[in-house]
């Protein structure tokens, strides 16, 4: 069945960039998310992106996806300590299916 | 299997007519929350439940209610379902709520209210 992994943990010092990374295994889907949960909220949308595109920018964030392997990263430059949260990644097929990763926690070291 | 379920996954109804979501965990978590989602704006947190008897409002918690008198369950309620809450919904639960804790999602229900 479908399924969407992302590392668990990532620990990066203040002022580098953060890569997290997620593997899709189904290559209909039209639509790839980043969700930000920052401690005691909901998930907030970072970003998406449309599945015939290979990056988009906005900002300090930068999502690439490489469709032949089926994978999607997303780079926060100049990770700052507000950055600190759990990290989800998603895939979805129009407005009837989603499904989540587990989440990746960002540690922000001083 | 450790995993989040909802029931039912489809179901269209009409406006006004009352309707129940359940969701259940079968992993002992603590903290349970519920979510829309609609096209354009991404998840937004309806209520979450710390624990059994404890619920708190969320982001969108108008014309909805949740009760939690087990752990494992926290249903939502739809006393006069009105078409704006047409939406996919989603339930999920994590081990305390923590800031590291993993939450897992159920797999959806996808409600269109006419």
């Amino acid at each position: 069945g479908e399924d969407v992994e992302q590392s668990l943990f990532l620990s990066v010092r203040e002022g580098d960039s953060s890569v997290i990374n997620c593997t899709y295994t189904d290559s209909s889907s039209t639509y790839l998310y980043w969700y930000k949960q920052e401690p005691g909220a909901g998930l907030q949308l970072l970003t998406y992106i449309f599945s015939n595109m290979d990056m988009k920018q906005d900002q300090r964030l930068t999502v690439l996806l490489n469709k032949k392997d089926k994978h999607l990263s997303l780079r926060i430059a100049d990770t700052q300590t507000g950055d600190s949260a759990i990290y989800f990644c998603a895939e979805s097929w129009g407005d009837d299916k989603i499904i989540f990763g587990k989440g990746t926690r960002l540690h922000i070291l001083p | 299997e450790a995993q989040v379920t909802q029931n039912p996954r489809y179901l269209i109804t009409v406006t006004g007519k009352k309707l129940t979501v359940t969701c259940s965990q079968n992993m002992n978590h603590e903290y349970m929350s519920w979510y829309r989602q609609d096209p354009g704006l991404g998840l937004r947190q309806i209520y979450y439940s710390m624990n059994v008897e404890v619920t708190d409002k969320g982001d969108v918690p108008e014309g909805y209610k949740v009760s939690r008198k087990e752990k494992r369950n926290f249903p939502l309620i739809l006393e006069s379902p009105s078409p704006n809450q047409t939406s996919l919904y989603f339930c999920a639960s994590s081990l305390s709520g923590g800031r590291w804790d993993t939450q897992y999602f159920g797999p959806g229900t996808r409600l269109t209210v006419l």
